[in-house]
């Protein structure tokens, strides 16, 4: 079946180091999307990315899209405080709306 | 309205009755989603609605499990003989199909 795996589970960073998460499909996506989800909050959009090969950044975050369209990552820059958070990727495959969601990668950063 | 609603925000019932839970998506949404997410753990799919339709329901647990939208709008997700495996923040996001997804606030159950 359709999977998407997500890499690391957990990530304790000390403030002003950088924070990468990565996230994996088992078969080709139309897009991915990721969010971001505040300790006792709900899931926030961040990006959507749609092309083989795309880079997106806003501000300190870097987000990727495989060539393949089959992985992506997260990059955070000079993590802060505000950070911190638990981020999803949502993979979304050919012909459906049907979104797969990541596992999470939860982030702790210590200042 | 401005984003999407849920009601109600935490709902505390009794093994073997049923729960209904709302969602009221943002205006002109065509696309709608339930899901469910346990403590500390990932969101899991539920079922999702084109207009009125849903053609994936795979995410329901079980039979227990239905729900509905009507008017292309408002959808109920209703839990028959609750377990205490079904305490879970339950999820809705709507969108313009296939793009981005707002979610609401959730409703947290609690099966005693």
């Amino acid at each position: 079946g359709q999977q998407v795996m997500q890499i690391p589970q957990y990530q304790h960073v000390q403030e002003g180091e950088d924070f990468t998460t990565y996230c994996n499909s088992s078969t080709t996506l139309s897009n991915i999307q990721w969010y971001k989800q505040r300790p006792g909050g709900h899931p926030v959009f961040l990006i959507q990315l749609v092309k083989s090969g795309e880079v997106k950044k806003q501000k300190r975050l870097t987000f990727q899209f495989g060539e393949a369209k089959k992985n992506s990552s997260l990059h955070i820059t000079a993590t802060q405080t505000t950070d911190v958070g638990t981020y999803f990727c949502a993979g979304l495959h050919s012909g459906t709306y049907k979104y797969i969601f990541g596992t999470g990668t939860r982030l702790k950063v210590l200042a | 309205g401005a984003g999407v609603s849920q009601s109600p925000s935490n709902k505390v019932t009794e093994k073997g009755k049923d729960v209904e839970l709302r969602c009221d998506p943002i205006s002109g949404h065509t696309a709608l989603y339930w899901y469910r997410q346990s403590l500390g753990q990932g969101l899991e799919f539920l079922i999702y609605f084109q207009g009125n339709s849903a053609p994936d329901k795979s995410g329901l647990p079980s039979d227990r499990f239905s729900a509905e939208r009507t008017g292309g709008s408002v959808s109920t997700l209703t839990i028959q003989r609750t377990q205490q495996e079904d305490s879970a923040v339950y999820l809705c996001a709507s969108s313009r199909g296939g793009e981005t997804q707002y979610f609401g606030p959730g409703t947290r159950l609690l099966v005693l």
